[in-house]
């Protein structure tokens, strides 16, 4: 069981450059969500999905896309990387309802320069 | 308003000895779980403990407690018998009948020799 797969683990891009963040789970979690982490700010959710074809703002929206074509797939789109959205971004994923917690990618860490 | 409230930006404990992380909570919702993340140098995300909201009886889960205080709204982590391995951040989160997950911004846990 894989679990929650995050592609790459590290990336640096040239402001301005886009791409995509990869994120597949194999455990048909409904709930998938992409959180940013900067030191001193705890976990900002950017957005969620709580199944295919239905996605949502989280807290920290701007310069990201997000699309659910499949229960498994939640890819992350940086649109123009700034400075700015330098950070570590974790995939995570869950069964629906209040009992059931999270369970993390391990993270990418994204350098924009 | 839901909202998860960690008031330890850092701890110490010596080694083999027992420390307390606290987490306070908000809500209004009937149904809720709490969970626990440790978070170590190594940037992964894992998963330590839950307990829900009806649950009678603490949770725990070989050297992790979490004493539930319902009417306090609180949810401190007790790890006992403290290991070098132990050193990490910790997050307190929530997740309530909404789905959306509430983090707190974390407790930085040092073990020393």
């Amino acid at each position: 069981n894989a679990g929650v797969t995050q592609t790459p683990k590290f990336q640096v891009l040239k402001t301005g450059q886009s791409m995509t963040l990869q994120c597949a789970q194999d455990m048909n979690h409904e709930y998938m969500s992409w959180y940013r982490q900067d030191p001193g700010m705890g976990l900002r959710l950017i957005h969620y999905s709580v199944g295919a074809g239905i996605t949502d703002q989280g807290e920290v929206p701007n310069g990201y896309n997000v699309s659910r074509s499949t229960t498994e797939d939640f890819p992350l789109r940086l649109l123009s990387a700034a400075p700015s959205q330098t950070s570590v971004y974790f995939c995570a994923s869950s069964y629906w309802g209040p009992g059931y917690g999270y369970t993390f990618g391990s993270g990418t860490r994204l350098t924009v320069v | 308003a839901q909202k998860i409230t960690q008031t330890q930006p850092g701890m110490f404990v010596q080694e083999k000895e027992a420390v307390t992380l606290d987490c306070t909570y908000d809500t209004s919702d009937p149904s809720y779980g709490l969970f626990w993340y440790k978070q170590p140098s190594s940037g992964e995300m894992i998963f330590l403990i839950y307990q829900g909201s009806y649950d009678q009886q603490n949770a725990t889960e070989g050297r992790y407690s979490l004493n539930f205080q319902k009417a306090r709204k609180s949810a401190n982590l007790v790890i006992s018998a403290s290991q070098l391995g132990d050193s990490a951040m910790y997050f307190c989160a929530m997740r309530g009948t909404g789905n959306q997950f509430y983090f707190g911004t974390g407790t930085s846990l040092t073990v020393i020799p």
